[in-house]
């Protein structure tokens, strides 16, 4: 079946420090594959999405790129801001139509450090 | 557009009740899931729900069950709550468009059992 492996965490950085979070998936096909981020209290907002391979999705300063000979999602940001500390979900879901269910890594937290 | 609303916001019960929680969709969109996100297990998908007909399901107990009504909001219900379903309850709804589906969640229903 599906599955998606995430960097450990807590990561904790220092402000305007490069971030990676790692992710990596097992999939049969070409899955869409996305991060969510995950504020205290809150439910999971939807950071990007990459629906094929060799496409990039970016928002908010953070990006990742779709690498199927890897299998790897990696999220990655040039410059973080405190606001940027949450939980960081890695996930992919099939494209057939009835079975979109998301499949979740474990999740990272991060913390910045102003 | 308004977002995915969930209520209520968060439930105390006790061992044996049972509970129903509410979730209305963003406008428009006809498919309804389910997640249970716990420290231990992580994000699980519980079900989905397209069209008023359940048409995927995950790896839970009969005494999880929901439903979706015409308006495509949508009802989880657990019975006989037990300790380890304590939990934030997650709704994401998502709009059927060319074979890349997003899904957007809601605030979550944080429902502990005592």
């Amino acid at each position: 079946g599906n599955s998606v492996t995430q960097m450990e965490g807590p990561v904790t950085l220092s402000e305007e420090a490069f971030l990676t979070i790692n992710c990596t998936y097992t999939a049969t096909g070409y899955p869409s594959l996305f991060w969510y981020v995950q504020y205290p209290g809150e439910g999971l907002q939807l950071l990007l999405k990459a629906t094929k391979a060799d496409d990039k999705g970016s928002n908010k300063g953070f990006e990742a790129t779709y690498r199927k000979e890897t299998t790897s999602f990696h999220l990655e940001k040039g410059s973080v801001q405190v606001s940027d500390s949450a939980v960081y979900f890695c996930a992919l879901s099939d494209k057939d139509f009835g079975n979109e269910k998301l499949t979740f890594g474990t999740g990272t937290r991060l913390t910045i450090i102003p | 557009k308004a977002g995915v609303t969930q209520t209520p916001r968060y439930l105390i019960k006790t061992r044996g009740q049972q509970v129903t929680l509410s979730c209305s969709p963003i406008s428009g969109h006809r498919s309804v899931s389910w997640y249970q996100q716990t420290p231990g297990q992580g994000l699980q998908f519980l079900f989905e729900y397209f069209s008023e007909t359940q048409r995927n399901k995950g790896n839970f107990p009969g005494r999880f069950s929901g439903r979706q009504f015409s308006n495509s909001r949508s009802e989880m219900n657990v019975s006989t709550l037990e300790l380890g379903d304590s939990a934030l309850y997650l709704c994401a709804s998502s709009l059927w468009t060319s074979g890349q589906e997003t899904q957007y969640f809601g605030p979550g229903t944080r429902l502990l059992v005592l």
